[in-house]
């Protein structure tokens, strides 16, 4: 089946500097995906949607120069925590829905919202 | 707006008993309910899914949910609890199209499983 690889699976930085967070789509085409963070023991809150080859859709309060999203390939998204802080640290996920083999993947009713593995960031 | 509430951080139970998991929502139209697990250092993964007839839904792993309109609640259950369904459950909502929010997954805070062996 369709599997989203994220990597890292966790990172330690000193605060100021950048963290860069891939998310590949294998065997299928991510048309959009989605960037999630979550803190301990609560949901997950979706920070950003982002479809291939444009500019992504942040949610209220989010600062898109402090996450910044790069959705260039249908296989490939980043999420870039610039300049990171203490505050920063958490997990983030992202979720991609798309197609492959000419099927709609995930489209109407997200069950087939596949999941990256998660990056648990520390920044120091 | 839409919301999802799962009243309990923890639901503790013994291993081949039966279980329960929490969870409210409110939408305004039809939702589209689900449940998600994941496990410690990985992503979710879907478990069933409420989108439109029968209110009993079954899904993976041995699990069901309830859909009930009146109380506009979606409860997770299992007949017979494993040690290894241990993890920690989200429930998420969808509005339907059309709603200001259509497309996005709406997660409740999650509920942490614990079954003793």
């Amino acid at each position: 089946g369709a599997v989203v690889s994220q990597h890292p699976s966790w990172v330690i930085c000193k605060s100021g500097t950048s963290v860069k967070i891939e998310c590949r789509s294998l065997d299928f085409q991510a048309t959009t995906m989605f960037w999630y963070r979550q803190f301990p023991k609560q949901s997950l809150m979706l920070m950003a949607t982002s479809n291939e080859g444009s500019k992504a859709t942040y949610e209220q309060g989010v600062e898109k120069d402090k996450f910044l999203i790069n959705h260039a390939s249908l296989t490939l998204s980043t999420l870039t925590v610039t300049s990171a802080h203490p505050e920063d640290s958490s997990f983030y996920i992202c979720s991609a829905r798309g197609r492959a083999g000419g099927q709609t993947l995930g489209w109407m009713t997200d069950e087939k919202l596949f999941f990256g593995s998660g990056t648990q960031l520390s920044v120091l | 707006a839409q919301s999802v509430a799962q009243p309990e951080d923890q639901v503790n139970v013994a291993e081949g008993n039966p279980l329960t998991v929490k969870c409210t929502y409110s939408v305004s139209g039809n939702p589209y309910l689900f449940w998600y697990v994941q496990y410690p250092n990985r992503g979710l993964q879907f478990l069933l899914k409420y989108i439109t007839g029968d209110n009993l839904v079954k899904g993976s792993y041995g699990f069901e949910a309830e859909f009930n309109k009146s109380q506009t609640s979606f409860h997770l259950k299992k007949p017979s609890a494993l040690v290894s369904d241990s993890a920690l459950y989200f429930c998420a909502v969808r509005a339907p199209h059309g709603s200001s929010n259509t497309g996005k997954l709406i997660f409740g805070q999650g509920t942490t499983l614990q079954v003793k062996p």
